[in-house]
């Protein structure tokens, strides 16, 4: 498997409260993604990042913020967690560009009460 | 931006009959089709992917086919195992990777 952790892998909180998802590989690829999986929608790509302080929006990305300072390390922050955030969200990470194959991490589940 | 729809949602087959899961999309730049794979509780893994260029790929017992003209392409699994058992997406894209909604296959013994 490719070198990519996520963290926290479980995570339940309030409404209200702000977020972060850490995403962390060792595979020095320049593109990484985060995607939100929830059922009867598939895989819906959040944001993602093309180089470092280089990121885009995709096609839900309301309600969250991403960051990448290092090479390794992309972040997910919801700066005001929704109900409507409780997902499964997978970060991946790509040496192939946007077109190229995704290795994604193991997922962390988010609970918003 | 692009639109991917995937079909069936779920399909129950018996173990060594073949299946097959359509996809269509709406964008003709989309030039980049993989297929994922996806087993209960773990993350997706790519199986297979074809590009805009070859109209047919096969790999072992999967294949994928791409009609460009019609704006759909397929996946096909021949001779399933129970173990090929779990949740498909197809995808496509240009720029960026869109995802249908998912097909559940059963493969039962």
């Amino acid at each position: 498997d490719a070198g990519i952790t996520q963290s926290p892998r479980h995570k339940v909180t309030e409404t209200g409260t702000p977020v972060t998802l850490r995403c962390h590989q060792t595979e020095n690829h320049r593109y990484m993604y985060w995607y939100r999986q929830d059922p009867g929608h598939g895989l819906r790509l959040i944001h993602y990042s093309y180089g470092v302080k280089d990121t885009d929006k995709g096609e839900v990305s309301d309600g969250y913020s991403v960051s990448r300072s290092k090479t390794e390390d992309f972040l997910l922050t919801l700066e005001s967690a929704t109900s409507s955030q409780t997902s499964v969200y997978f970060c991946a990470i790509s040496s192939g560009g946007n077109t190229g194959e995704l290795f994604f991490g193991e997922g962390s589940r988010l609970t918003v009460l | 931006g692009e639109n991917v729809e995937q079909h069936p949602s779920t399909l129950s087959v018996q173990e060594g009959d073949s299946a097959v899961i359509k996809c269509t999309y709406s964008d003709s730049a989309s030039n980049y089709f993989p297929w994922y794979k996806q087993e209960l509780g773990k993350r997706p893994q790519l199986i297979i992917d074809i590009r805009s260029n070859v109209g047919e790929k096969k790999d072992q017992r999967i294949a994928v086919t791409l009609n460009k003209t019609a704006k759909h392409f397929s996946l096909h699994i021949t001779e399933t195992q129970p173990e090929d058992s779990a949740v498909y997406f197809c995808a496509a894209g240009f720029q960026k990777l869109v995802f249908g909604t998912g097909t559940r296959l059963l493969v039962s013994p």
